[in-house]
């Protein structure tokens, strides 16, 4: 079974604050995603990456940047942590470089900016 | 996502009835339409996919069906049980979005005992 991890699943932050949100996938996956998931507007890509230190900006970039030193980790950050950041923090792994593969999510991690 | 509509948000059915949930996409280059459930607590996960060369698949209790001149596709799942109380998401690759995949905003499924 795939398996996607996420550091954690309830997170309280103030803002201004830097956030580092990370994710471990177990299958050896090519692509690694960050989605954030906000009622009413479904799932939307942040940022994406297709191998190693390597990152494409997804629908809503802004504010946040991302890092990925090892194939299995896909870190998102945010510099200075906003209110309007406060979500629902999904990230996902895919086998290979294309985005019509099944694509595994983790459980979530739910950010409250204070 | 603006170029996914899904409806309805919400869809409540009594257990062993029929539960259809409806997306619209505006690219007519899109080609790979699937489908994921987010149960309470859990990541979404993927259940059932359609690619454009077929018009429907099907897998137990779910289908999906397609209608490219119409751009919409959807869900059904018969014979509802509880186990089908979820969140359910539809996404399209959309070639406007450079091929990524964009998600409608959700359906929130509660089968009633």
């Amino acid at each position: 079974d795939v398996k996607v991890t996420q550091s954690s699943r309830y997170l309280v932050k103030r803002t201004g604050e830097k956030v580092f949100l990370e994710c471990v996938q177990d299958m050896d996956h090519e692509n690694m995603f960050w989605y954030r998931q906000d009622p009413g507007l479904g799932l939307r890509l942040i940022y994406f990456s297709y191998d190693v230190k390597m990152k494409e900006k997804g629908d809503i970039p802004e504010g946040y940047s991302v890092s990925r030193e090892k194939k299995e980790r896909f870190s998102l950050i945010l510099e200075s942590a906003s209110t309007n950041q406060t979500s629902m923090y999904l990230c996902a792994s895919s086998p290979t470089g294309t985005h019509t593969d099944t694509q595994y999510f983790g459980p979530g991690t739910r950010l409250t900016v204070l | 996502g603006e170029n996914v509509e899904q409806h309805p948000s919400t869809l409540s059915v009594q257990e062993g009835d029929s539960a259809v949930i409806k997306c619209t996409y505006s690219d007519s280059a899109s080609n790979y339409f699937p489908w994921y459930k987010q149960e309470l607590g859990k990541g979404p996960q993927l259940i059932i996919d359609i690619r454009s060369n077929v018009g429907e698949k099907k897998d137990q209790r779910i289908a999906v069906t397609l209608n490219k001149t119409a751009k919409h596709f959807s869900l059904h799942i018969t014979e509802t049980q509880p186990e089908d109380s979820a969140v359910y998401f539809c996404a399209a690759l959309l070639r406007s979005n450079d091929y990524k995949l964009s998600f409608g905003a959700g359906t929130t499924v509660t089968v009633r005992a």
